[in-house]
C-alpha cells in the first residue's frame, strides 16, 4: 500500500479564516513533506518533517504553519492568506535511503477569496 | 539555477506515435524518478533509477539513467490517449548533506496524446 491521504479535497476560504489541510500515511514512513503546485508547474517544497521534527522550511511565510503531531500525520494550519497562495498542496512522504523516492497524496485545491 | 531540464515542455502527438522526454543535469545524482500527473491530482511515482546505465521499462514506457547519472530518458512508444499528463523527472542531488530529503524537480513536460 503506498497511499497517502489528504483532507479536504477542496477548499475555499476568506483572507481572514484560519483553516487546516490533513495529510495521513500508514506505510511507516519517517519523512513527511508539504508542497505547493501551480498549474502546470512542478511541486515547490514548502517543508519536510524528518522522525517528526521540522528538518526544512523553505522560507515560506509564516502564515503557513506545519504541525506533525505523530509519525502518520501531517497538518498545515493556514491563517490570513492571499490570493495569491491558491494553488494545489500536496503531501508526500518517503522512508529511507538510498532512493528518498516519494509517494504524493491527492493534493488538497485550496482557493483563497 | 535550475538544476534539471527537462524538454520539452509541451509535446502534443497523435495516438500510435513513439515519444521522448529528456531530463538533464550538469549535477550527479544518486537517484532520479519520473511521475505523471493528471489534472488536480498528486503526481504518481512511475519509476526510480538508481545505478548509471540502467534501463527500466514499464510496459509501453522505457527509462534510462545516463551512465554518468547527470540524465536520463523517458520514452513511451505507441502513445495512447490515456498516457496524456505532466511527466515530472525529480532526482536527489549526490553529497547535499542534510538536504537529502530533498527532490529537485524538473520544470516538467505535458504531454497530450490526440486520438
Amino acid at each position: 500500500d503506498t497511499e497517502v491521504t489528504q483532507t479536504p479535497k477542496h477548499l475555499v476560504m476568506g483572507m481572514t479564516n484560519k483553516k487546516s489541510l490533513k495529510c495521513e500515511q500508514h506505510m511507516g514512513h519517517r519523512a513527511m513533506y508539504w508542497y505547493k503546485q501551480k498549474a502546470k508547474k512542478p511541486p515547490e517544497l514548502m517543508f519536510v518533517y524528518s522522525y517528526e521534527k521540522l528538518s526544512i522550511n523553505e522560507s515560506v511565510p509564516s502564515r503557513f504553519s506545519p504541525e506533525c503531531p505523530n509519525s502518520s500525520l501531517l497538518n498545515l494550519h493556514l491563517h490570513a492568506l492571499q490570493p495569491e497562495d491558491s494553488a494545489l498542496y500536496l503531501c508526500a512522504s518517503s522512508l529511507k535511503p538510498p532512493t528518498y523516492e516519494q509517494y504524493f497524496g491527492p493534493g488538497t485545491r485550496l482557493t483563497v477569496t | 539555477t535550475q538544476l534539471l531540464e527537462q524538454s520539452p515542455q509541451f509535446l502534443s502527438i497523435q495516438e500510435g506515435e513513439n515519444l521522448t522526454v529528456y531530463c538533464n543535469s550538469s549535477s550527479v545524482f544518486s537517484s532520479l524518478q519520473w511521475y505523471r500527473q493528471e489534472p488536480g491530482e498528486g503526481p504518481v511515482l512511475l519509476v526510480t533509477v538508481v545505478t548509471g546505465g540502467e534501463v527500466k521499462k514499464l510496459k509501453r514506457l522505457t527509462f534510462q539513467f545516463g551512465d554518468a547519472r547527470k540524465d536520463s530518458s523517458l520514452h513511451i512508444t505507441a502513445a495512447q490517449p490515456g498516457d496524456t499528463g505532466l511527466y515530472l523527472c525529480a532526482g536527489q542531488v549526490r553529497n547535499t548533506g542534510g538536504s537529502n530529503y530533498k527532490l529537485t524537480f524538473g520544470k516538467g513536460t505535458l504531454l497530450t496524446v490526440n486520438p
